[in-house]
């Protein structure tokens, strides 16, 4: 079964404080990887999408990356703005459903 | 481009009343998508389609009708309204084939269902 998991679940980072966060997924097939940010009363916000192992994205201070088994999506020096939550999603090949994984909560503390 | 709409923004209603979700995208897009998001559980995927005319089940349809009858718009439909059903829901769209098919979603619409 197709299945994507996000860790954590929230994350409390000092501004400037540079993290990762998980993207773990099982697909038989992967077809695309994408982030998302959302933030409180919003749609999601596409963020990247990565299509095959070794990828990598870049957009600001955020970088995704992608491996077989995983993607991480970077955050350097972030900013209180940046605060959100970052869903991941996959699409699996000969298939046109795309699962979520339930997101990150991240707080970034002036 | 408005990209994805949605209305309303938010509606209450009792259980046993019926009601229809609108979504419209202006980007052309085959592929539009319906999910629910709920506290702890992620985006959850109830009907899509890729085109005029077709639709699919996701993993969440029991309730839910649509239909596709332009390529612009993908109402929803919930035939019968229950207190199981109160959530947001948002509409995306994205091309169905290519290269490129990331979805974008609209504002959303939160629904309460007492």
């Amino acid at each position: 079964e197709d299945q994507v998991t996000q860790s954590p679940e929230a994350l409390r980072l000092q501004e400037g404080e540079s993290s990762s966060l998980n993207c773990s997924y099982t697909v038989s097939g992967l077809r695309g990887l994408f982030w998302y940010r959302q933030d409180p009363g919003k749609g999601p916000e596409f963020l990247f999408t990565l299509y095959s192992a070794g990828e990598e994205k870049e957009k600001e201070r955020l970088k995704a990356t992608l491996t077989k088994k995983e993607s991480f999506l970077h955050i350097t020096a972030p900013k209180p703005e940046d605060s959100a939550t970052y869903l991941c999603a996959v699409r699996a090949s000969g298939t046109y459903k795309y699962i979520f994984g339930t997101g990150t909560r991240l707080k970034v503390l002036a | 481009n408005a990209g994805v709409t949605q209305t309303p923004k938010f509606q209450v209603l009792k259980t046993g009343q019926s009601m229809t979700l609108q979504c419209a995208q202006d980007m052309n897009h085959e592929y539009m998508s319906w999910y629910r998001q709920d506290p702890g559980m992620g985006l959850r995927l109830i009907h899509y389609s890729v085109g005029a005319g077709i639709t699919d089940q996701g993993e969440v349809p029991n309730g839910y009708n649509v239909s596709r009858s332009t390529t612009e718009d993908f109402p929803l439909r919930l035939l019968s309204a229950a207190p199981s059903q109160t959530s947001v829901y948002f509409c995306a769209s994205s091309l169905a084939g290519g290269t490129t098919y990331e979805q974008y979603f609209g504002p959303g619409t939160r629904l309460t269902v007492t």
